[in-house]
């Protein structure tokens, strides 16, 4: 049974850095074409891409916050941490990280996603 | 890279059928196999309903079907019921710097 979970903090002050973290169980990401991916949705908007890491540790971003993203994995912990720095109130949304047989997609299994708020 | 561009609402009414559309261009959606629907129900995460164009994954209903023309895919359901109200996104792999692009969202109305 394949299920991620996110974690984080539910409310950050502009200009912090979030960091998020998915436990993941019933797959492994050292196994080959397997990817995590995080995506977040801003309330009443649509899904946005952030960053995708493979079972190679190879590593993509979103184009218009490439320069404040950093995305990891600790394969021993099943887990993978998102950071995002200089946190705006624009970057609320909630945050999900979603698994994928291949950086082709699709995405089939969904955490439930973390809710962060960007407020002084 | 811009979002694929999905209509912003869609309804109909029980029992009848709905055609979401999703244009992309070659880089995506029309030069490959690679794209995907997810439905979303209010605060809840996004579920996989179709994958490379036309799959459907185990357990998702008969009445969802996926198809492409060109630079266009689509997700058609039949038999619409109650329970398909709900936000869908299209999502498909994409040769440019980043692998991943989706659809601004369409909402479906059950009439």
């Amino acid at each position: 049974q394949v299920t991620l979970r996110e974690s984080g903090p539910a409310l950050v002050k502009p200009t912090q850095t979030l960091t998020l973290t998915c436990t993941f169980s019933g797959f492994s990401l050292s196994t080959s074409g397997m990817c995590v991916s995080w995506i977040r949705q801003p309330p009443g908007k649509a899904l946005e891409w952030l960053a995708l890491i493979d079972w190679d540790d190879d590593k993509y971003y979103s184009t218009s916050l490439k320069t404040r993203l950093t995305i990891s994995k600790d394969t021993s912990k099943n887990q993978v941490v998102l950071t995002l720095t200089n946190m705006d109130p624009v970057d609320t949304a909630t945050y999900y990280c979603a698994r994928s047989p291949s950086a082709l997609g699709p995405f089939d299994y969904w955490g439930q996603g973390t809710l962060v708020t960007v407020s002084s | 890279q811009s979002a694929l561009t999905q209509p912003a609402s869609v309804s109909g009414s029980p029992g009848q059928s709905i055609t979401i559309s999703c244009t992309g261009t070659r880089s995506d959606v029309g030069g490959y196999n690679y794209a995907s629907w997810y439905q979303q129900h209010p605060g809840k995460a996004p579920k996989l309903m179709i994958y490379e164009v036309s799959h459907r994954p185990s357990g998702v209903s008969n009445r969802f079907s996926g198809s492409k023309s060109g630079n266009t895919a689509s997700l058609t359901i039949s038999g619409l019921q109650a329970e398909d109200e709900a936000d869908y996104y299209c999502s498909s792999y994409t040769n440019s710097s980043t692998p991943v692009i989706f659809g601004g969202g369409t909402k479906l109305t059950v009439l």
